[in-house]
């Protein structure tokens, strides 16, 4: 079963920043925060990915607490091809046979 | 980041018939690659890991029977649903874990839409 709860659904205006929250209170040390998101009849899409420092690519920023117990995942100007559902999942890194466990998930709609 | 193929992209079959779905890493070595199903509405469920050169290893509930894995090469899985019926219908999709360096990342191919008439 999946360790991480976030929203199910959440709407953002066209151009803003869309803040997608995750809680994943019983993450071990070794594990990192994976975010992956998913348009509809696609394969999962790798976004970001985080230990315990804040990350920022091309595609978003992952903002990490200092207690690891949440994160929080910008996309800083929203478009509506980032309407998708955004998967958080933590796992064990540098670990080949250990597979990505996917919850629910926050379906994002972005609105014109 | 790195690319994950998967063919066909969808089949339409006939109950009792096989159907092979194909999964390849493009530009990495996957040893470990992974399958997953999804129903309508439903999230990604885990079905097996796939081993190159050895044994799959099923989730509980997974007929390993039924939908049998091989992983000949470290670029190439398959797995194919045998004697595929109207429940077998849903979107597969497989994975490759990339570990390299810094990078160690989950790949996903695009998937394939499995319809059993």
């Amino acid at each position: 079963d999946a360790k991480t709860t976030q929203p199910t659904s959440m709407d953002c205006a066209e151009g803003r920043a869309a803040n997608l929250p995750c809680n994943h209170s019983t993450i071990s040390g070794n594990e990192y925060v994976y975010w992956y998101r998913q348009i509809h009849s696609q394969g999962p899409q790798y976004i970001i990915h985080g230990l315990k420092n804040n990350e920022t690519n091309e595609m978003a920023s992952l903002i990490i607490t200092e207690d690891r117990k949440s994160s929080t995942l910008i996309l800083p100007h929203a478009t509506l091809r980032d309407t998708a559902v955004y998967y958080c999942i933590d796992s064990r890194a540098n670990s080949g046979n250990t597979p990505l466990v996917f919850g629910k998930g926050t379906r994002l709609s972005v609105i014109a | 980041g790195a690319v994950v193929s998967q063919h066909p992209s969808w089949v339409i079959c006939k109950s009792g018939t096989s159907v092979k779905i194909e999964c390849r890493s493009l530009d990495f070595q996957a040893t470990t690659m992974f399958w997953y199903r999804q129903f309508p509405k439903q999230s990604l469920m885990l079905m097996a890991t796939s081993n190159e050169g050895s044994k799959a290893t099923y989730e509980q509930g997974v007929e390993k029977d039924k939908f049998l894995i091989n992983h000949a090469s470290l670029t190439l899985s398959t797995l194919t649903v045998t004697s595929a019926h109207p429940e077998d219908s849903s979107f597969y999709i497989c994975s490759a874990r990339e570990s390299s360096g810094r990078r160690d990342t989950q790949y996903f191919g695009p998937g394939t839409r499995l319809t059993v008439l």
